[in-house]
């Protein structure tokens, strides 16, 4: 079965400081994916990485840095948390096919409360 | 813009009943795709159907495509109370490297 972790399920930080969310996949994806995921507004994508050292903004990038060192590991950065960054935030990841219909698979999910 | 925007928002029935959500999107799709969401957790794929077909069945699901209207439904047959969770669409745009655009979301309820 594919497994994509995060470091933490929930993570409590203080406004300013910097967090670090990790996320692995243990089926060798090429394609990586974080997400914040808000009551109302469904999953917004924030950053995705189809390579190692490869990255593309998403949507709401704004305040979010990202690294992918390894290809299964890819991390999401908030340089400075800031309150309207409490969120759940979901990692995935999938292939990348010419076919263009890979399903990605999620981890849990990490609920991060800024104060 | 939301690609994908669900209907309805909540649906809440009896076991045993058929549940119905809907999703609309906006521009050419290369598939669409359902997930699905328990509280608190991640999401779990359900079903893909292609932008060439147009039905296609897993089980209890059964997913229609009209791409003429730009929208999808899926029905959930004989419900059960471990259905209940949230239930995502989510369109992938051709050349977008596996992107996927995810609608809001129906919050099912499944009472015994």
């Amino acid at each position: 079965d594919v497994k994509v972790t995060q470091s933490s399920r929930y993570l409590v930080k203080r406004t300013g400081e910097k967090v670090f969310l990790e996320c692995v996949q243990d089926m060798d994806h090429e394609n990586m994916f974080w997400y914040r995921q808000d009551p109302g507004l469904g999953l917004r994508l924030i950053y995705f990485s189809y390579d190692v050292k490869m990255k593309e903004k998403g949507d709401i990038p704004e305040g979010y840095s990202v690294s992918r060192e390894k290809k299964e590991r890819f991390s999401l950065i908030l340089e400075s948390a800031s309150t309207n960054q409490t969120s759940m935030y979901l990692c995935a990841s999938s292939y990348l096919r010419p076919s263009g219909q890979e399903t990605q698979y999620f981890g849990p999910g990490t609920r991060l409360l800024v104060l | 813009s939301q690609q994908g925007e669900e209907d309805p928002q909540a649906l809440s029935i009896q076991e045993g009943e058929n549940a119905t959500m809907n999703c609309s999107y906006k521009t050419s799709i290369n598939n669409l795709q359902w997930y699905r969401q328990n509280s608190g957790r991640g999401l779990v794929h359900l079903i893909l159907i292609r932008s060439n077909e147009r039905e296609k069945h897993s089980g209890r699901l059964r997913v229609t495509l009209d791409t003429s209207k730009k929208s999808s439904s899926l029905l959930i047959t004989a419900s059960r109370a471990a259905d209940t969770a949230s239930y995502f669409c989510a369109t992938a745009i051709y050349n977008q490297g596996g992107k996927l655009i995810f609608g809001q979301g129906t919050e099912l309820s499944v009472k015994p």
